[in-house]
Parts: structure tokens; sequence; C-alpha cells
């Protein structure tokens, strides 16, 4: 069965730094790498995903994916106050069933 | 614009007593899921469904049941509720199994 694992489990930067936060899977089959936000007693909200090794860039947010090493990265420039919350990874497996498995999640609290 | 909603919002029942908790979405997306966040442990898939009476178990259905007669709504059903039922329920639902999911803003239960 799938393990997600994220690390750090929680992350205090100062605004303006770089946030950069750590996943790692267990299945090499795995085809799909998303991170999920969610603010304090809100619902979790798709950041950004991946399919392929490599890197990709939206904004702020950067997402490293090395398949070989089973595991994946968010990295956010110029932290916010505003980007304070539960940052939660997910891997789906390939194949139809659709699951994704996510981390435990990482809270992010970003001061000024 | 797309939603998710979920009833109740929050809920307090005795041990041994049922649970119904409903989940409405207004996109039309085939798959939907339901969920429950712990604090540690992340999102757990409870059940999925990718279609009108499709449901298929997650990784943890024991101790539930779901129902899904119309697509945009989808029902989980405890039955006999347990103390170790108390979480966060979220649902979510996906155009198709394999895309982005939206989730709701999620059901607080308390089993007394």
């Amino acid at each position: 069965q799938q393990k997600v694992q994220q690390s750090p489990e929680s992350l205090i930067v100062p605004e303006g730094a770089m946030t950069s936060l750590n996943c790692t899977f267990s299945d090499s089959a795995s085809q799909y790498f998303a991170w999920y936000r969610q603010h304090s007693g809100k619902a979790p909200k798709a950041l950004m995903s991946i399919f392929s090794n490599g890197e990709k860039e939206e904004g702020r947010f950067t997402i490293h994916l090395n398949k070989a090493s089973l595991h994946f990265s968010l990295h956010i420039r110029d932290s916010q106050p505003s980007d304070s919350a539960l940052y939660l990874c997910a891997v789906r497996t390939g194949g139809l069933s659709g699951k994704l498995t996510f981390g435990e999640g990482t809270q992010v609290t970003v001061i000024s | 614009d797309m939603k998710v909603t979920q009833m109740p919002r929050y809920l307090i029942k005795r041990m041994g007593e049922n649970v119904l908790l409903e989940c409405g979405q207004d996109m039309s997306h085939e798959t939907m899921y339901w969920y429950r966040q712990d604090p540690g442990l992340g999102l757990q898939l409870i059940y999925i469904s990718y279609d009108v009476d499709s449901n298929s178990e997650g990784d943890i259905p024991k101790g539930y049941r779901v129902s899904r007669k119309k697509r945009e709504h989808f029902s989980l059903i405890l039955d006999s509720a347990k103390t170790n039922q108390t979480s966060v329920y979220f649902c979510a639902s996906s155009p198709i199994v394999q895309d982005t999911q939206y989730f709701g803003p999620g059901t607080r239960l308390l089993v007394l």
C-alpha cells in the first residue's frame, strides 16, 4: 500500500523568505503528484500538480519531482502571511482507481 | 462558481446513534469522495463513487456506508456511531476519476 510522508511537520518562516516542503512516496509506479493547501478551518484546495520528472513553476510556487528518488517538493518564493496554512502532498498510483494518498501535512506559519 | 456543499457543518451524536452526512455538488462531476481528517493523519479516504450506484471502498471503510442515487448527491452513513468516529469529514468531487479534486467545507462530528 502506498505510503506518503511529509517533512518537516511544522515550519516557521519569516515574511519574504523561501519556504521548502518535502514529500516522499513508496510506490515507484505513482503517476500523479499534487500539493493541496488548507487554511485553518477551511477546505483543502488544490495548489499545483505534476506528472513527469522535473520542475513546474506557477507564480511564486515551484514543484520539483524526482521519481527515481521517490521524492517531490514544493517551494514558495517570497512567502507571505497569507501562505500560513497546512500543506498536504498527495500521490496517485497508476491505474483507474482515482485514489489519492495524502501525507500527514506540514503546518507552515509565516511571521511578519 | 464550482461548489461542493456539506450538511450539517457541525453535529453532536451519542454513541450508538445513526449519523447521516450529506454532500452535494453543482458541477455534474462524475466522481465523488468521502474523507476523514484527524490531527497528524492527513486525509484518509473512506469511499469513492465513480457515478450513481457505483461505489468502491477506500482505505478505511469499516463502520461506514455510502449512497449515491443522483450524480450531484453523495451521502455517508454511520450506523451505530462510535466514539472513534469523532473527526472532521470532507466530501470532494472531480470531473472524472483522475482529475483535480474539489473539497467541501467539512462536517465536524463529535460522538459522545
